[in-house]
């Protein structure tokens, strides 16, 4: 299983966008890198997924270099309900019965 | 999106009960699903892996005999935590894959079982 590593936390102000980079050093071939929010007392929020280059959707993007050994969250214009904790989980989550392993996450602050 | 959900949200329990856990993925079948706990503070530490009508695979530390898994259909996985004690007070998350060509695991809302 592909290990990774996150700043353990960040601070931010509203309207600002922020950027958080994972590594993941021996990230295998048939590996997506998925981020997800968590608020407290409640599950994981699926936020984006990508295997190579950027993706975006409506709520962030996702950079991801060509050697793949890491990836970049990028949340555009954050406000007081972006405070949650985000991980970045790396591994073929597709396939039935792979495990996914949860790193620290990093923790977000936005201050107003 | 698919949609899991777990039932009860929050249960609180007399020391050497035992308490069901239901995850139900509500528009999908799904083949596996994964129970997870979480400390206050802390990331989520998968605890088994469970396919419907079969065993489930726990991980490593994480006694079989005390978390019963039952993968009963593709919709819906329990999990019973037998003789409770206070340090089995946690935050029980589960999760569902299943849904072919999207982002793979959906997860539930979690359930905060609290041990007196």
């Amino acid at each position: 299983l592909a290990k990774t590593t996150q700043p353990i936390s960040m601070d931010s102000y509203e309207g600002q966008e922020v950027n958080i980079t994972c590594s993941h050093n021996n990230i295998a071939t048939n590996d997506y890198i998925t981020w997800y929010q968590q608020f407290p007392s409640q599950g994981p929020r699926f936020i984006i997924q990508g295997y190579k280059t950027k993706v975006t959707n409506e709520v962030a993007s996702l950079f991801i270099p060509a050697d793949r050994k890491s990836s970049t969250l990028s949340l555009p214009r954050v406000s007081l309900s972006d405070t949650a904790v985000y991980y970045c989980l790396v591994g073929d989550n597709m396939a039935a019965g792979n495990k996914l392993t949860f790193g620290g996450g990093t923790r977000v602050l936005v201050k107003p | 999106g698919a949609v899991v959900s777990q039932h009860p949200s929050r249960v609180i329990c007399k020391s050497g009960t035992s308490v069901k856990i239901e995850c139900r993925s509500l528009d999908f079948q799904a083949t596996t699903m994964f129970w997870y706990r979480q400390f206050p503070k802390k990331s989520l530490m998968l605890m088994a892996t469970s396919n419907e009508g079969s065993k489930a695979t726990y991980e490593q530390g994480v006694e079989k005999d005390k978390f019963l898994i039952n993968h009963a259909s593709l919709t819906l996985s329990t999990l019973t935590v037998t003789s409770a004690h206070p340090e089995d007070s946690s935050f029980y998350i589960c999760s569902a894959r299943g849904l072919a060509g999207g982002p793979g695991e959906f997860f539930g809302p979690g359930t905060r079982l609290t041990v007196l």
